[in-house]
Order: structure tokens, then sequence, then C-alpha cells
């Protein structure tokens, strides 16, 4: 129940599409769903980050849409460049839940092709 | 880039043999956090520090131990490594305790070879 489910695995966008990575959770106590960016060789920086009181959360070209009932949310990215690609990881925490709390998802390897 | 410095960024070691490895902030906050990364299980917590002395285990906590005697440096010792326990170590900082209240901020990685 604690677990936040991923997919895909890995992911090939051509420039310009749009990429969307799924995540899945079990825990209703769950309330704040971050996602987090990873380059090679450094370390996961926070992208953006949504709360269930909204369905939807848009930074730039990234968006987050959130489905409570489905207990399901996912990260958009539109207008793909190659300069995205990199390892997406989404995570999960309860109210008020400590960062120790955070349960990350397996992560997404995402290469955009120019 | 918030100051954390990890080291050393990489080390290969035979088995049995004790490891540690650093972090070291210049942000003085409060928590700090080691993970280990893998490929197919993405970022799990190994320990993390609520501030100087205090410390607590996380999800994959085993045949580890840490340390925090200053604010700045938190040390991830492997007593006797195996090679279960090569993998990339990230250490990770928040100056709130609450995920709603703050980031965590990344070091940029130690991997860890055990041969």
């Amino acid at each position: 129940q604690q677990q936040v489910k991923q997919s895909p695995q890995s992911l090939i966008v051509q420039k310009g599409g749009i990429s969307i990575i799924n995540c899945a959770y079990e825990n209703t106590a769950f309330d704040y769903f971050p996602w987090y960016q990873q380059f090679p060789g450094k370390g996961p920086a926070l992208l953006i980050a949504i709360r269930p009181d909204v369905s939807e959360k848009k930074e730039g070209r990234f968006t987050i849409s959130f489905n409570k009932s489905a207990k399901q949310f996912s990260l958009h990215i539109m207008d793909s460049q190659p300069g995205d690609s990199a390892t997406y990881f989404c995570a999960a925490s309860s109210s008020g839940g400590s960062q120790g709390n955070l349960i990350f998802g397996k992560g997404t390897k995402l290469s955009v092709k120019p | 880039d918030a100051g954390i410095t990890q080291s050393p960024r990489h080390k290969v070691t035979e088995t049995g043999t004790p490891v540690t490895l650093r972090c070291h902030q210049t942000e003085n906050h409060r928590y700090m956090y080691w993970y280990r990364q893998d490929p197919g299980h993405g970022l799990r917590l190994i320990h993390y520090s609520y501030g100087v002395k205090d410390t607590d285990k996380g999800e994959v906590s085993d045949g580890y131990s840490v340390s925090r005697s200053k604010t700045e440096d938190f040390l991830l010792t492997l007593e006797s490594a195996t090679s279960s326990q090569t993998s990339v170590y990230f250490c990770a900082i928040s100056e709130s305790k609450t995920t709603y209240t703050g980031e965590l901020f990344f070091g940029e990685g130690s991997r860890l070879t055990v041969l």
C-alpha cells in the first residue's frame, strides 16, 4: 500500500511531441505528489508538485494531471525537447508527512530524439 | 544549486572492508538524508537525521550506520561492505521536516562498487 507504481520504465519521444509518464498509488492518505527530474551524473531535483485539492497544475511546458478517484497522477511534457532527456521520478507522501516518508516511483528514462 | 558536497564521488572497494561516505552541506539545513539508487528500484531511504546526534532508520537501513556530529556533516558507514551494497548513494537536505513546506535538495551522488 506504500508503493507508487510508475510507467513506462522508458520512453522515446520525437522533438516537439508530448511525453506522458503515469503513476498510481494505493494509500489514500497520500496528499502530496512531487515529480523529480534527474540528469545523468546529477542528483534528482524537484520539477513540479501537486496537492489533491486541484486536478491540474501547469508550469511552463510541464503539467501534472491528478485523478483522485482513480488514485493516479501523470506528468505531461508538451513540445518535448532534447534537453528534457532525463530520468523522471514521481513520488508521494501523506499529510504532514516527513521528507523521510516520501515514497518514490522507480523512474522513467525519457529520451527525446531531435 | 544547494551547497551539498558528497565525497568520495567514486569508490571501488572489496567485500568485507569498511566504507564511509561523507555528505557536507553549507546551507545550515536541519534535515539530512541518505538514499540509494538502483536500477529498477528508484530511490530508497537508508537513514535520515533531524539534527545533530538525532538519526533514524529508513526503508533499507540494514548493513548501514550513520552519524551526525555537526550540522553540516552526515556520514554513512558500511561496516563490512557487500556486493549488494554496490549502488549510487545520494545525500539530500531539507530546511523543513515536512514535504509541504520544503523540498529535498540532492547532492550529485557517490558511486560505490563492491567487488
